[in-house]
C-alpha cells in the first residue's frame, strides 16, 4: 500500500466554524507533512511531524492546530479561518523526516472558506 | 535559504515530440532533485528523482540530467501522450535537518493530440 488517504475531499466552512482534515497512511512511514497549495503555484510547507513529535511549524497562524495521534494518522484542526486561507490542503510522508528521503503525498482537500 | 528556478512556465508540444524542463538551484548544498507531476485535482506525484552523485536517470520515456557545476538539473519526456498533460514541479533538498524540499513555481504541459 503506497497510498496517503485524504479526508475530506471538499470542504467548505464559515469563518466561525471549527473543523479538522485527516490523514492516513499504512506505508510505516514515521513521519508526516502538512502543505498548503495555492492554485497555479508550488506546494508551501506547513508542519511536519517525525516520530509523532512536531518537528518544524513554519510560522505558522495558530487557527491551524496539526495533531499527530499516532505515526500513521495526522489531523489539522481548523479554526476561526479567514478566506485567503481557501487552498488545497496537502498531506505527505516519508521514512523517517530526516533530508532527501521521498516524499508521498496525498490527493489533498479542497477546502473554501466563505 | 534555497531557491529553485523553474523553466518555462507552460509549454505546449504536439503529441509524440519530446519535451524539455528545466530548473536551477542556489545551494551547492543541495543533492536530491526529485520531480512530481501533479493532475487537475490531484496531489502530486513522484515521477522520478535524482542524486547528485549520478549525472543521468532514465525510467522508460522519463529522464533526468543534472549539472552540478552548473547547478541546474531537466526533466526530459520523450514521445510525449494526452496524458502526459499536467503540471510538473522539481524540487531541491539537503541532507541537513529534516526533510524540507524547495520546489520551482511549476511547468503546465499540454500534450496535443
Amino acid at each position: 500500500d503506497t497510498e496517503v488517504t485524504q479526508t475530506p475531499k471538499h470542504l467548505v466552512m464559515g469563518m466561525t466554524n471549527k473543523k479538522s482534515l485527516k490523514c492516513e497512511q499504512h506505508m510505516g512511514h514515521r513521519a508526516m507533512y502538512w502543505y498548503k497549495q495555492k492554485a497555479k503555484k508550488p506546494p508551501e510547507l506547513m508542519f511536519v511531524y517525525s516520530y509523532e513529535k512536531l518537528s518544524i511549524n513554519e510560522s505558522v497562524p495558530s487557527r491551524f492546530s496539526p495533531e499527530c495521534p499516532n505515526s500513521s494518522l495526522l489531523n489539522l484542526h481548523l479554526h476561526a479561518l479567514q478566506p485567503e486561507d481557501s487552498a488545497l490542503y496537502l498531506c505527505a510522508s516519508s521514512l523517517t523526516g530526516t533530508g532527501n528521503e521521498k516524499l508521498f503525498f496525498g490527493s489533498g482537500t479542497q477546502l473554501s472558506v466563505l | 535559504g534555497e531557491n529553485v528556478e523553474q523553466h518555462p512556465s507552460t509549454l505546449s508540444v504536439q503529441e509524440g515530440d519530446s519535451a524539455v524542463i528545466k530548473c536551477t538551484y542556489s545551494d551547492s548544498a543541495s543533492n536530491y532533485f526529485p520531480w512530481y507531476k501533479q493532475e487537475l485535482g490531484k496531489g502530486p506525484q513522484l515521477i522520478i528523482d535524482i542524486r547528485s552523485n549520478v549525472g543521468e536517470k532514465k525510467d522508460q520515456r522519463i529522464a533526468v540530467t543534472l549539472n552540478k557545476t552548473a547547478k541546474h538539473f531537466s526533466l526530459h519526456i520523450t514521445e510525449t501522450q494526452p496524458e502526459d498533460s499536467a503540471v510538473y514541479f522539481c524540487a531541491a533538498s539537503n541532507p541537513t535537518g529534516f526533510n524540507k524540499f524547495y520546489f520551482g513555481s511549476g511547468t503546465k504541459l499540454n500534450v496535443k493530440p
